[in-house]
């Protein structure tokens, strides 16, 4: 199975700072990586899709990017509703693995 | 638009089964996959089994295999997941979700319902 091993566990930002998570495969998944971003007592939300794609109606500040098996997830300029936590995921192959999720905390 | 709605769960004892079902609406059922993901209480996410539009590719995580099988009625709109031999690190919500693809792989979860609750204790 692939393994999806997330950086940080847990980061403190503060409202306007751009943030980076980091989303690394255990072997290439080409470009099937996902970003999911998941507020507390709510279902996940899909935010980036094959790697680089932006959902639907999902705020530009959000963009992904990949570079071998490694993934990155970037907001740009971080918003009070954006305190979430978030999650990687690959459709490479089944089992389609999540990452172990990132919670973005008020500074 | 989209609505995925589950039912179906509750408390059941180690070892006893449980039928989940997801019934969709505002899309054309039939011709996209469709999945399950799970998360314990306080955990992560895990995906739990996809299935192919037409009900013939079913893919299953190790931790279920065997012991849990999703199906689909087109007619219905609906879709389900049979879980039997549950232990009690199924404990968890169960999410239905809808994927943008025909088939399950290289696809993503698109939309998502709100979940229901599955307990698994004595």
């Amino acid at each position: 199975d692939i393994q999806m091993t997330q950086s940080p566990s847990s980061l403190s930002a503060s409202v306007g700072d751009r943030v980076t998570i980091t989303c690394r495969a255990s072997q290439s998944i080409s470009a099937y990586l996902n970003w999911y971003q998941q507020k507390p007592g709510r279902a996940p939300k899909l935010l980036i899709y094959t790697a680089t794609s932006l959902q639907s109606g999902v705020p530009s500040r959000f963009s992904g990017s990949a570079s071998g098996t490694d993934f990155t997830l970037t907001i740009s300029s971080l918003q009070p509703e954006d305190f979430a936590t978030y999650y990687c995921q690959q459709s490479d192959s089944a089992p389609f693995t999540f990452g172990g999720g990132t919670k973005v905390e008020i500074k | 638009q989209v609505q995925l709605v589950e039912s179906g769960g509750g408390v059941v004892q180690p070892g006893r089964s449980l039928r989940l079902s997801c019934e969709a609406s505002g899309f054309t059922f039939s011709s996209f996959a469709m999945h399950w993901v799970r998360q314990a209480p306080g955990k992560g996410l895990e995906w739990v089994a996809g299935l192919s539009y037409h009900g013939s590719d079913k893919f299953y995580a190790d931790s279920v295999k065997g012991r849990f099988t999703m199906s689909r009625d087109n007619s219905k709109n609906t879709v389900s997941l049979q879980m039997n031999s549950l232990r009690v690190e199924d404990t968890a919500v169960y999410y239905c979700a809808k994927d943008p693809s025909r088939l399950v792989e290289y696809g993503f979860l698109e939309s998502w319902g709100q979940g229901t609750l599955v307990a698994v204790s004595s």
